[in-house]
């Protein structure tokens, strides 16, 4: 069984102040790590995800994430955000042999005040 | 571009009756389709995952006795919420999954259900 965790249920920033949204997981095998951005009162958009290689993956937006193996997170960032990336973050994880599979996390609430 | 459309997207039903919804996909062939369930202020529970030319599988706590999904073919899955109450409330999400790409979903805007 695969779990997710997003610590962190409300983040709060200024516009052009970076963040860093944090992801930690648990799962026994290989899986697929990514990122979901969901809009009031919308679905959910891609962001990024990871597999392996470059444990720093780039998406949409200015958008980036790093894995850590030795943490079992998967924490998303932005260096300078905007207020239009005011929404809810949902990581997600799949396993390997089963991607269509997705587990989500809570979800993180990010504000950009202006 | 692979894009994912899901109708009706809001809509109201009495307490015990059913309502089904619909999701298509266009773009790409949709091998695999997942439906997902986002109660108020949670987030998204796999309902079930539906492969073409496979069974259906459903997770824990969702039957096909009470959530019948319909994947005739590549572009088309269907799921009917029947006899529905207030618990079932929510926004339904598809999630398709391109052949040769399984480990990508493009979601569609999902269908917002009302329990009156």
């Amino acid at each position: 069984t695969q779990t997710v965790s997003q610590s962190d249920a409300h983040v709060t920033v200024f516009e052009g102040d970076s963040v860093e949204l944090r992801c930690n997981y648990s799962y026994g095998g290989s899986i697929y790590l990514s990122w979901y951005i969901q809009h009031h009162g919308h679905g959910l958009q891609f962001l990024l995800k990871y597999y392996s290689g470059n444990p720093v993956v780039q998406g949409v937006n200015g958008f980036e994430a790093e894995f850590s193996k030795s943490d079992s997170s998967f924490h998303l960032r932005k260096a300078s955000v905007h207020w239009s990336d005011s929404a809810v973050y949902f990581c997600a994880v799949s396993p390997f042999t089963n991607t269509g599979k997705l587990t989500f996390g809570d979800g993180t609430v990010l504000t950009v005040k202006p | 571009g692979a894009l994912v459309y899901q109708y009706p997207r809001r809509t109201i039903c009495k307490s015990g009756t059913s309502m089904r919804m619909e999701c298509q996909a266009v773009g790409f062939q949709a091998t695999s389709v997942a439906w997902y369930r986002q109660s108020p202020q949670k987030t998204f529970e796999l309902i079930a995952l539906s492969t073409v030319n496979s069974a259906i599988k459903y997770e824990q706590n969702f039957t096909q006795e009470k959530f019948p999904i319909s994947h005739p073919n590549l572009s088309f899955s269907s799921m009917t919420v029947l006899n529905a109450y207030l618990e079932d409330r929510g926004l339904y999400l598809c999630g398709a999954s391109p052949w040769g790409n399984q480990d990508t979903q493009y979601f569609g805007p999902g269908t917002r259900l009302l329990v009156l």
